[in-house]
């Protein structure tokens, strides 16, 4: 059970270059989300699914797309890759847990625009 | 939506008690209130939740208010591996269950 896994670890990209962050959970989890978190600050959220088939915008969608490919995977392009964009991205998915919800994130996919 | 006041950062003695404030004034009754953290480096976690009765699992305790308008993360006994950024968090019952971050209290743990 490896929980809520991200590709790549780490990537640098050139001002207009796209590219698509991976994420894959293993817990059978309905809703997955991506946040992005400057050095410094705290989460905000880019957009998320609360359910296969279903995508909503968040605090900050502009400049991203994503795609949930199925029940397990929901990916985040970035199709022109600016230097604003330069930070590091989390996935999470959810459980429902008494009621409530509690979210397991990934490792993070740390990347710069230059 | 409702905002959630921590101080920006605390320090402790290794393996003495640690209580994180937090308050919510503005709290809706609906309005769990979670606490997650997150280690350098790492993604955030998981800490506890709860909605008005005080909690106890294994990594923590929560404390709330009887009014609801604040809470106490306590960490009974603080290693040096609990230093991380501790981050109060309302969430709402909604399709979503978006989790809004704000600052959060960057824990500082002496030997």
């Amino acid at each position: 059970n490896a929980g809520v896994t991200q590709t790549p670890k780490f990537q640098v990209l050139k001002t207009g270059q796209s590219m698509t962050l991976q994420c894959a959970q293993d817990m059978n989890h309905n809703s997955m989300y991506w946040y992005r978190q400057d050095p410094g600050m705290g989460l905000r959220l880019i957009y998320y699914s609360a359910s296969e088939g279903t995508t909503d915008k968040g605090e900050v969608p502009n400049g991203y797309n994503v795609s949930r490919l199925n029940k397990r995977e929901f990916s985040l392009r970035l199709e022109s890759a600016a230097p604003s964009q330069t930070s590091v991205y989390f996935c999470a998915s959810t459980v429902l847990q008494f009621s409530s919800y509690e979210q397991y994130f990934g490792p993070g996919t740390r990347l710069t625009v230059t | 939506d409702a905002k959630t006041t921590q101080p920006n950062s605390m320090e402790s003695n290794e393996e003495e008690p640690v209580h994180l404030p937090c308050n919510h004034s503005t709290i809706s009754g609906t309005d769990y209130i979670h606490w997650y953290r997150q280690l350098p480096s790492q993604g955030p976690e998981y800490v506890i939740h709860g909605l008005t009765s005080n909690v106890n699992n294994r990594m923590a305790s929560l404390a709330i208010a009887e009014d609801r308008k604040s809470s106490t993360l306590i960490l009974h006994r603080a290693t040096l591996r609990d230093a991380a950024v501790y981050y109060c968090i309302l969430t709402y019952n909604n399709a979503g269950n978006m989790l809004t971050f704000g600052g959060g209290t960057r824990l500082m743990v002496k030997p």
